[in-house]
């Protein structure tokens, strides 16, 4: 049984940081790219990061990039998303999903709820 | 890195078909055979329900079915049943490391 547990959300003011973690369980997670998804409030769902399946290569959407850091520790598998100086629009539910085949994700998490406001 | 393009909403009556379109350029959509698909309810999760353009992950029903012709790709749900209604995704590889969902549609079931 796959799962995957995302934690670290709340609430925060604007231009302070945050860390969101997912923790997987049920599946080889070191062999596997992973990916962070957010999606705000009534809104459709964004692409945020990825990550290799060894760390090796990340890459990150326009809007976060030299704000948001995604990382991965196999020895724990655990992914994290590591969030700087935050915005109002970085209101979202964050999700962290499994890379498949043919650019889908398979595996999702229940999601993390961030709120950025003073 | 602009959001693909989908109509905002379709619908259609229990047993007839409806047709989502996600249209990007060809940098994206018609660069690559990475299109996927996602259904969502409301308050849950995405679920994955087309891959590389018209895959079916294990247990998607077939009358889920993804196509891609040039910049536009395609997803038809055949026999259009209660439980479909739901918010429909595409996505797709971009190049460079970079992926795109799309704009979002909202089926509804007549």
């Amino acid at each position: 049984q796959v799962q995957l547990v995302e934690s670290g959300g709340g609430v925060v003011q604007p231009g302070r940081s945050l860390r969101l973690s997912c923790a997987a369980s049920g599946v080889s997670f070191s062999s596997y790219a992973m990916h962070w998804v957010r999606q705000a409030p009534g809104k459709g769902l964004e692409w945020v990061a990825v990550i290799s399946f060894d760390g090796s290569n990340k890459y990150h959407t326009d809007s976060v990039k030299g704000r948001f850091t995604i990382s991965r520790d196999n020895s724990k598998d655990t992914l994290y998303l590591q969030m700087d100086s935050l915005r109002a629009e970085d209101t979202a539910m964050y999700y962290c999903a499994r890379d498949f085949e043919g650019g889908g994700n398979d595996y999702w998490g229940q999601g993390a709820l961030v709120t950025v406001s003073s | 890195q602009s959001a693909l393009t989908q109509p905002p909403s379709a619908s259609g009556s229990p047993g007839q078909s409806v047709t989502i379109s996600c249209t990007g350029t060809s940098s994206d959509v018609g660069g690559y055979n990475y299109v996927s698909w996602y259904q969502q309810h409301p308050g849950k999760t995405p679920k994955l329900m087309i891959y590389g353009v018209s895959k079916r992950p294990s247990g998607v029903p077939e009358r889920f079915a993804g196509s891609k012709s040039g910049n536009t790709a395609s997803l038809t749900v055949s026999g259009l049943q209660a439980e479909d209604e739901a918010d429909y995704y595409c996505s797709t590889f971009a190049g460079n490391g970079v992926y795109v969902f799309g704009t979002g549609t909202k089926v509804t079931v007549l």
